[in-house]
């Protein structure tokens, strides 16, 4: 079965620190990923993609991640972490439906 | 942009009331879905629609059921709400195809 995994829940990181969150995914022939992100309240808003081409994609606000086929992963990185950042952060993968990872609360300190 | 909007963004009813959510999309998307949120438990899909009239159950229907007569809504009724139904209600579309989900704001239903 299809199934996206978020190995943490929490992440607390100091301000200006790097971060990442990790996502694996169910291997499978085609792979569609996306990383969405949820403040206190809100829906959720897409982040990012990955459909084809470049193994490397990025956000406008200075995330970015990578499709690792070997690994099955599509981790997300942020060099330099704002407060602003606090936020849920889901992994999704495309198929019939979508699936959702459980999410990952990172908590920027300051 | 795509634009999804929801009736309420803050509900409140009675055990064993009957309720509404709606769901209106202004894109003219033919995918739209239902789903809750849970502390710790992440996006559980209720049920979607693939076109009008159209309706599949997702992982967790139980006590729920869904309309869409247009294009550009999509209603989930709780037929008699209760109190492990309060949650985080997020509707989304997306255009055919394995592209991105768009959602709403969520309507936050509490029942007592």
């Amino acid at each position: 079965a299809q199934s996206v995994t978020q190995l943490d829940s929490q992440v607390p990181v100091f301000e200006e620190a790097p971060v990442e969150l990790r996502c694996n995914y169910s291997s499978s022939v085609s792979v569609y990923l996306f990383w969405y992100v949820q403040y206190p309240n809100q829906g959720l808003q897409l982040l990012l993609k990955y459909l084809s081409g470049s193994t490397l994609v990025e956000s406008i606000n200075g995330f970015e991640a990578e499709f690792n086929k070997s690994q099955t992963s599509f981790h997300l990185r942020k060099p330099s972490v704002h407060i602003s950042d606090t936020a849920e952060y889901f992994c999704a993968r495309a198929g019939n439906q979508f699936y959702f990872g459980t999410g990952t609360s990172l908590t920027v300190i300051p | 942009d795509v634009k999804v909007t929801q009736s309420s963004r803050y509900l409140v009813k009675r055990t064993g009331e009957k309720v509404f959510l709606e769901c209106v999309q202004d894109m003219d998307h033919e995918n739209m879905f239902w789903y809750r949120q849970d502390p710790g438990l992440g996006l559980r899909l209720i049920y979607f629609s693939y076109d009008v009239k159209m309706k599949e159950k997702g992982d967790i229907p139980e006590g729920y059921s869904v309309s869409r007569e247009k294009k550009e809504r999509f209603s989930l009724i709780l037929e008699s709400a209760s109190t492990n139904q309060t949650s985080m209600y997020l509707c989304a579309t997306r255009t055919g195809g394995r592209y991105e989900q768009y959602f709403g704001p969520g309507t936050r239903l509490t029942v007592t």
